[in-house]
């Protein structure tokens, strides 16, 4: 199993940009989720989804809408990049909602 | 506002200190605690976690952790820490089926 990826590792972006990370996973999991990491600040839910066709909001979705058409996908898409959205981004997924989460590798993200 | 706190932003030991870590959370009720870790440069893995039962947890490459109800902590300890625990440790609680994080504690460990 190659477990949680995404897609791409690094991206810089013009403000006004738009673009998606991609995050896939294979263990068959309903629950995913997406992070973004800031220093000093841990890790902070975007948006969850307890399934297919199924998403809601987290901590900080101001900015990013998701989509969950397979169990397997849950990309992230920011309409129009803004450099406070500078950050590191972690997908993640888990069998239940409140069980272990497996992180993916992570995608760096710098709008300028 | 409801929250995961640790107490330590940065802990500096030299190899075979002891270590622990604070956490402390803000939640009521019933609640799944984790620790994760993030080596440099690396995804974060699980550590341990705590659902319910024995309240002292015992993780991989000899952490564990205590789960105290009454003072809402879970605290991370390990008795002799080695270089390779150089990494930024995190703790996280589950409530409603969203996973909250605190703020992350870097650990640096001097050969």
């Amino acid at each position: 199993n190659a477990g949680v990826t995404q897609t791409p590792k690094f991206q810089v972006l013009k403000t006004g940009q738009s673009m998606t990370l991609q995050c896939a996973q294979d263990m068959n999991h309903e629950y995913m989720s997406w992070y973004r990491q800031d220093p000093g600040m841990g890790l902070r839910l975007i948006h969850y989804s307890v399934g297919a066709g199924i998403t809601d909001q987290g901590e900080v979705p101001n900015g990013y809408n998701v989509s969950r058409s397979t169990t397997e996908d849950f990309p992230l898409r920011l309409l129009s990049a803004a450099p406070s959205q500078t950050s590191v981004y972690f997908c993640a997924s888990s069998p239940v909602r409140s069980d272990e989460q497996y992180f993916g590798p992570g995608t760096r993200l710098t709008v300028t | 506002a409801q929250s995961v706190s640790q107490h330590n932003h940065h802990v500096i030991l030299s190899e075979a200190a002891s270590l622990e870590l604070g956490c402390n959370y803000s939640y009521g009720g019933t609640v799944n605690l984790f620790w994760y870790v993030q080596y440099p440069g690396q995804h974060l893995q699980l550590l341990l976690k705590y659902f319910s039962g024995d309240p002292l947890v015992k993780g991989i490459k000899g952490f564990e952790a205590e789960f105290i109800k009454s003072k809402f902590s879970f605290n991370l300890r390990k008795p002799s820490v080695q270089w390779s625990d150089t990494a930024e440790y995190f703790c996280a609680v589950t409530k409603g089926g969203k996973l909250i994080f605190g703020q992350g504690t870097e650990l640096s460990v001097k050969p």
